[in-house]
């Protein structure tokens, strides 16, 4: 069964570096999207990207952070300065729209820890 | 008021037993709605997938969603130990936009 995969698995990083997250959505799917969860807390909408473009995006998205869809495959996610507070399960999901039905297929995730 | 709200439990029940997680919502613009399992320290996983009001069955999961009343439902029947997880529903809008609402999520453990 296709699915969406993630990279790296964890990363740790000092905070004012820049990440880059990468995912790799399901091949046939046609909207990508990025999710955050910090420990404890609930899963948070960050950007949603659609023929090459954020088509929605959250408060939390700020200038901080980018996304980029660089070949036909992979979907990324960059944060340009980390902060302590960054540190959090970062989610890839991506989706294929059919009529009315529109199911978030989710990847494993990225540990991101900001020291 | 939290736009999706969700007993975090943890919710303990014995092998066989009925669960039932639920979620309520304050915002009327929801129109899909789902649940989705997660495992400590993994992905959301994809259970059910419901639109608008009415029941939806798969296999011993059942979906129910109230929107009169902004309440939806998850059962489980005849739970196993493996359905120890973390239930999250979650909640998007017909108005073009399609990022999901999540709740907090409901720590379900079925004890053999």
């Amino acid at each position: 069964e296709p699915e969406v995969t993630q990279t790296p698995s964890h990363q740790v990083t000092q905070m004012g570096q820049e990440v880059i997250l990468r995912c790799v959505p399901i091949s046939n799917h046609l909207y990508f999207y990025w999710y955050r969860q910090i420990l404890g807390q609930k899963v948070e909408f960050l950007v949603s990207f659609y023929n090459n473009e954020i088509s929605e995006k959250s408060e939390i998205f700020d200038d901080q952070f980018s996304v980029e869809r660089p070949d036909g495959s992979n979907f990324t996610l960059k944060i340009r300065s980390t902060k302590l507070e960054d540190s959090a399960m970062y989610f890839c999901a991506s989706s294929v729209s059919q009529g009315q039905q529109e199911t978030q297929y989710f990847g494993p995730g990225t540990r991101l820890l900001v020291l | 008021q939290k736009e999706v709200e969700q007993d975090p439990g943890p919710l303990s029940v014995p092998e066989g037993a009925i669960v039932s997680l639920n979620c309520t919502y304050s915002n009327s613009a929801f129109q899909y709605f789902m649940w989705y399992r997660q495992y400590s320290r993994k992905g959301p996983e994809l259970l059910m997938y419901t639109y608008s009001s009415g029941n939806k069955e798969d296999g011993r999961f059942t979906a129910q969603v109230d929107k009169s009343s902004k309440y939806i439902s998850l059962f489980i029947r005849d739970s196993q130990p493996s359905d120890s997880a973390t239930y999250l529903c979650a909640m998007s809008a017909n108005t073009g936009r399609r990022a999901l609402t999540f709740g907090s999520g409901t720590r379900l453990q079925v004890q053999p």
